[in-house]
């Protein structure tokens, strides 16, 4: 079945530090590829996604590629605010008649001033 | 910005009893989702929902849960008698297509607490 790996939080940076949240993936089909984000006492929104190999998906300061060889979409951001603190989810839907989506774990990202 | 809303934002309940979550989709959205977070864990699928049926439901959407679109706005999850392990942050989800690539907009969810 379908599974999304992501790593291990808490992530604590300070602020302009470069932020790498890896995500990796198995599924079958040819799956799309999420980030959501969540703000403390929000839902989920999404933050970027990429539909297909070698998609970059941006939003915010933040990119993503679509990585089919290493199946990863590892997120990352060139230089983080105190407000990206967050938990980030990573997330795939794999398409054709299953349109659910299957989520990571979470990782909870602190940026200090 | 369209957005989706659930109602109500915590909700307190004795084992046993019954619970319905609100959620209103975005208005143009045809395909409707459940997704539960317990405590800690992933956010897990429970059931999509088009054309007043069910599309596909997870092993988690056991008898004790059911779906409705009662009226043209509303999408509602019950849970006939809560168990312990049902607390959970319950999100509404809606997208307007069943595209794989579609985005789902989900909601702010409803803090279940089963006591």
């Amino acid at each position: 079945g379908n599974s999304v790996t992501q790593m291990e939080g808490p992530v604590t940076l300070s602020e302009e530090a470069f932020l790498t949240i890896n995500c990796t993936y198995t599924a079958t089909g040819y799956p799309s590829l999420f980030w959501y984000v969540q703000y403390p006492g929000e839902g989920l929104q999404l933050l970027l996604k990429a539909t297909k190999a070698d998609d970059k998906g941006s939003n915010k300061g933040f990119e993503a590629t679509y990585r089919k060889e290493t199946t990863s979409f590892h997120l990352e951001k060139g230089s983080v605010q105190v407000s990206d603190s967050a938990v980030y989810f990573c997330a795939l839907s794999s398409g054709g008649s299953n349109y659910k989506l299957t989520f990571g774990k979470g990782t909870l990202l602190t940026v200090n001033p | 910005e369209p957005e989706v809303t659930q109602t109500p934002s915590h909700q307190v309940t004795q084992m046993g009893q019954e619970v319905i979550l609100r959620c209103v989709p975005i208005s143009n959205h045809l395909y409707f989702y459940w997704y539960r977070q317990i405590l800690g864990q992933k956010v897990e699928f429970l059931v999509s929902f088009y054309n007043n049926e069910i599309s596909e439901k997870s092993e988690i959407f056991d008898d004790q849960f059911s779906v409705e679109r009662p009226d043209g706005s509303n999408f509602t999850l019950k849970i006939r008698s809560t168990k312990l392990e049902d607390s959970a942050m319950y999100f509404c989800a809606s997208s307007e297509t069943k595209t794989g690539s579609d985005t789902q907009y989900f909601g702010p969810g409803t803090r279940l607490t089963v006591l």
